[in-house]
C-alpha cells in the first residue's frame, strides 16, 4: 500500500497570496488530520476528518485555514492570505481510527516572505 | 485537557551510550501511548506502541514502559548508533476516543560517532 502522499513538498509564498497544500491518505483509512510543525509550538492540529466529515478546526487557525475532504481519498489545506508567521512544515497523517497508528506523509515545508 | 511533557529539548550522546528520554503525561483515562521519530526530511513514523494490556512496547533496540503510577512512559535503549540520531515524539490517544493523538514538543536526539 501507498503511504500518505503530500504535494507540494516546498512551497514559497509572498505575504497575502492563496496556497493550497494537498494530502493522498493511506487508502482504506477512515480518520485524517492536518497537523502543523514548528521547532517552538510542536505538532499543532490544524483539522481532523472522520469519514469525510470535520470532526474539529483547531481554534486558532479557523480565521485563514482551511481544510477540506473533497472524497474520501483526497484532502486540500487552504492557507488564505499567509502571513510570515505561517512559515512551518504541515503534515498530514491518516489512521483507520482510535488507537491505531498514525501514518504521515513527508510534510510541505512553507515559506511566507 | 490530556496533555504530554517531554522536559529534555536535545540531547547529545556518543555512540554506546545508554538512551534515556523523559515522558510524562496527564489524562483521566488509561490510554494507549506511543513512540514515534521523526527523521530529517520525513514525516514522524511509529517506533512503538503500549497499551495497558502489554504495559512495555519493544523495538529496534528501544524499550518503554507504561507507569500508571508516575504516569511516566520514559523511552529508553541500552546502545544508540550515530543512525538513531532523530527527533522522538512521546503521544497518547486523546480521551475523547478519537483517532487523535496529542504529542509532546519532541526530543532531539543527536548521536556522534
Amino acid at each position: 500500500d501507498a503511504g500518505v502522499t503530500q504535494t507540494p513538498r516546498h512551497e514559497v509564498a509572498e505575504k497575502g497570496q492563496t496556497i493550497i497544500l494537498k494530502c493522498e491518505p493511506v487508502s482504506g483509512h477512515n480518520d485524517l488530520f492536518w497537523y502543523r510543525q514548528t521547532k517552538i509550538q510542536g505538532l499543532e492540529l490544524l483539522s481532523y476528518f472522520r469519514s469525510k466529515s470535520l470532526m474539529e478546526d483547531g481554534g486558532a487557525f479557523k480565521d485563514r485555514f482551511k481544510a477540506e475532504m473533497l472524497n474520501s481519498s483526497f484532502s486540500t489545506l487552504k492557507i488564505q492570505p499567509t502571513e510570515p508567521k505561517d512559515s512551518a512544515v504541515y503534515l498530514c497523517a491518516s489512521t483507520q481510527g482510535a488507537g491505531n497508528t498514525l501514518y504521515f506523509g513527508a510534510g510541505t515545508r512553507l515559506s511566507v516572505l | 485537557g490530556d496533555s504530554v511533557t517531554q522536559k529534555q529539548g536535545q540531547v547529545t550522546l556518543s555512540e554506546d551510550d545508554f538512551l534515556f528520554i523523559n515522558c510524562t503525561y496527564s489524562t483521566t483515562t488509561y490510554p494507549t501511548l506511543f513512540w514515534y521519530v521523526q527523521y530529517p526530511g520525513q514525516g514522524p513514523q511509529l517506533l512503538l506502541k503500549v497499551t495497558t494490556a502489554n504495559n512495555k512496547g519493544i523495538s529496534r533496540g528501544f524499550e518503554a514502559t507504561y507507569d500508571k503510577g508516575t504516569t511516566s512512559f520514559h523511552l529508553q535503549k541500552a546502545s544508540v548508533q550515530e543512525s538513531d540520531s532523530a527527533v522522538y515524539f512521546c503521544a497518547l490517544v486523546d480521551t475523547g476516543n478519537t483517532g487523535k493523538l496529542i504529542f509532546g514538543l519532541g526530543t532531539t536526539l543527536q548521536v556522534q560517532p
